[in-house]
Formats: structure tokens, sequence, C-alpha cells
């Protein structure tokens, strides 16, 4: 069965510092993938999405994410992060022919000042 | 940009009583979904609905719920007789079609409560 692991359940970061959020993921065939961001209160904003082509890919935020096949990775990163970007976030992977996603469980990032 | 929009944003509700959440998805959308959260846990599928019918459910989505496109706006989840375990927040998302290019987008989300 398809299924999302997110390891790090919390993670905090100081403001300006590099960040890898990271996501593993099981799923027979070419996986479709995607980060989503929930800030308190909000939503599930889409962060950036894979398909197929370049194995990285850029998404809103200065967000970026790598798919590694080898690993069953795609990992999210961010060279420098700004306090507005302490949120959850999930990822997650398509499933089934009506592309119902199958959400990782989620980090939580908490920014120091 | 068009938005996917929830309400209430919180229901407190009895339980044994029926409770209908409200969704309006992004207007050329044809491909909605529900979602839920319970505290603490995963976002899990729910049910998508796709042309007036059910595309698929989960094995969470038994006979208490429901769902319903009622007019060429709104879509609602409904459920009859709620359990304390309903207690979660549930998300609406919707996409333009089915290609699995075509992102979901979510709204807000409504806090159900069951008391």
């Amino acid at each position: 069965a398809q299924s999302v692991t997110q390891p790090d359940i919390h993670i905090t970061v100081s403001e300006g510092a590099s960040l890898e959020l990271r996501c593993n993921y099981s799923y027979g065939a070419t996986p479709y993938l995607f980060w989503y961001v929930q800030s308190p209160g909000q939503g599930l904003q889409l962060l950036l999405k894979y398909f197929s082509g370049d194995t990285l890919v850029q998404g809103i935020k200065g967000f970026e994410a790598e798919f590694k096949r080898s690993q069953s990775s795609f990992n999210l990163r961010k060279p420098s992060v700004h306090w507005s970007d302490a949120a959850e976030y999930f990822c997650a992977v398509r499933s089934g022919g009506y592309n119902k996603l199958i959400f990782g469980a989620g980090t939580r990032l908490a920014v120091h000042p | 940009e068009p938005e996917v929009t929830q309400t209430p944003s919180h229901q407190v509700t009895q339980m044994g009583q029926e409770v209908i959440l409200r969704c309006v998805p992004i207007s050329n959308h044809l491909y909605f979904y529900w979602y839920r959260q319970i505290l603490g846990q995963k976002v899990e599928f729910l049910v998508s609905f796709y042309n007036n019918e059910i595309s698929e459910k989960s094995e969470i989505f038994d006979d208490q719920f429901s769902v319903e496109r009622p007019d060429g706006s709104n879509f609602t989840l409904k459920i009859r007789s709620t359990k304390l375990e309903d207690s979660a927040m549930y998300f609406c998302a919707s996409s333009e079609a089915r290609a699995p290019n075509q992102p979901q987008h979510f709204g807000d989300g409504t806090r159900l409560s069951i008391l």
C-alpha cells in the first residue's frame, strides 16, 4: 500500500539558517509528489509538486524539493528560513485514478529569531 | 486568486446529532474531495466526487457519511449521527481536472467538535 513517512515530527531552526524537511514514500509506480504547508488556522497551501522531468523542482516562497528515486525520497529545502515560515509541512503522494492524496504525518517547523 | 471556501469555521454539535459541513469549490473545478485531520494525526482522505457521484471513498466513509452537490456551487458533507470520534478538522478540496498534474486546492477547514 502507498504510504508517506515524515521522520521528523518537530524541527527548530534559527532565522536565516538553511532547512531540509525529509519525506520518504512507498509507491509502486511513478509517484506524483506534493508538499503542502499549513499555517495556524489556515488550510493547506500547495508549495510545489513533482510529476516527471527535472528532479529538482522549485516552489513558492523560495522552497525547492529534490526527487530521488533510488532513495524513495522527496525532501523539501530552503536556503534561508524566515520567521514567517513557521508552520506545519505535509508531504503527500497522489494515489489512484481519482487522485486522492496520501499524506505524511507532518513536520512542525519552529523558527527562532 | 480563486479560493475554496468552507463554512462554518467551527461547529460544535451534541453526539448523535446530524451535522452538515459546507464547501464552495473553485468555480471551474470538476473534482471535489473531503479529508479530515483528527487532532495530532495525519490528514486522511474521506471521499472524492465527480459528475454528481462518489468516485472513490475510504474505509472511514461509512453509512453515516454522505456527500452532495445540491446546486452548482456548493459541495456538502453530512454526518448523520455524530460520534465523539468524529471530532476533527474537515478539509474540502477541489481540482480542475483528473489529470495527476492538476493539484488539489484546499479550504481553511471546519473544526468539528462533538460533545
